[in-house]
């Protein structure tokens, strides 16, 4: 069985600062993670994902995530946030057994205010 | 561009109306999900395939139906039963296997009018 809370369902961030999005999951075998975004009105677009190879995993748009075990967390960083940044957020694990479906976190709205 | 396409891009539906949102891919994903978007619940699953000729009830499957005929396809319709089913509907596909994730259609915005 496998879960993924995100702590925060808005997180509010001026232009130029720091973003962070806290996951955390639970896995009962080695897990891939994911981190999606949505803009409005429009599909979710891969961000990163984790698949056992180097902890820290840089992804598009200037995003990064470190996966870490001792802490089951997989946070997505951003050093320094842009407007157009603005979306939804989901954090996704699925194990690595063949045919395990992603299970998906509740969300986290990012806002980046001027 | 290998993808997956999700058409109409907006619906309107009429009380006691069936509709059928479509889903096409040509990724030669075997496996197929839909999920409903409400405000603020984030992605809920409704139907799931994993290979063609079966599919299997997600989490919110009461007023919806769907059919594996192809594997490129993986319709779903909204019937008369489902009582609120004014939302945002996802398709998505994988290869059901290995370390990849889902792919998303941009989504069909379903309105009762």
């Amino acid at each position: 069985a496998q879960s993924v809370t995100q702590l925060g369902s808005h997180v509010s961030v001026s232009e130029g600062a720091l973003v962070l999005l806290r996951c955390n999951y639970s896995s009962s075998v080695p897990p891939y993670l994911f981190w999606y975004v949505q803009y409005p009105n429009q599909g979710l677009q891969l961000l990163l994902k984790y698949t056992s190879a180097a902890t820290l995993v840089k992804g598009i748009n200037g995003f990064e995530a470190e996966f870490k075990k001792s802490e089951t967390s997989f946070h997505l960083t951003k050093p320094s946030a842009h407007m157009s940044d603005a979306a939804e957020y989901f954090c996704a694990v699925r194990g690595n057994n063949a045919g395990n479906m992603l299970t998906f976190g509740g969300g986290t709205r990012l806002m980046v205010k001027p | 561009d290998g993808g997956i396409t999700q058409s109409p891009k907006y619906l309107f539906r009429k009380e006691g109306q069936n509709v059928t949102l479509s889903c096409e891919q040509n990724l030669n994903h075997d496996a197929m999900y839909w999920y409903r978007q409400d405000p603020g619940q984030g992605l809920r699953l409704i139907y799931y395939s994993q290979i063609v000729n079966d599919f299997q009830k997600g989490d919110i499957a009461e007023g919806y139906s769907v059919s594996r005929e192809k594997k490129e396809s993986f319709p779903l319709t909204v019937t008369s039963a489902q009582k609120n089913p004014t939302a945002f509907y996802l398709c998505a596909s994988s290869m059901g296997r290995g370390a990849g994730g889902y792919t998303f259609g941009s989504g069909t915005r379903l309105t009762v009018v």
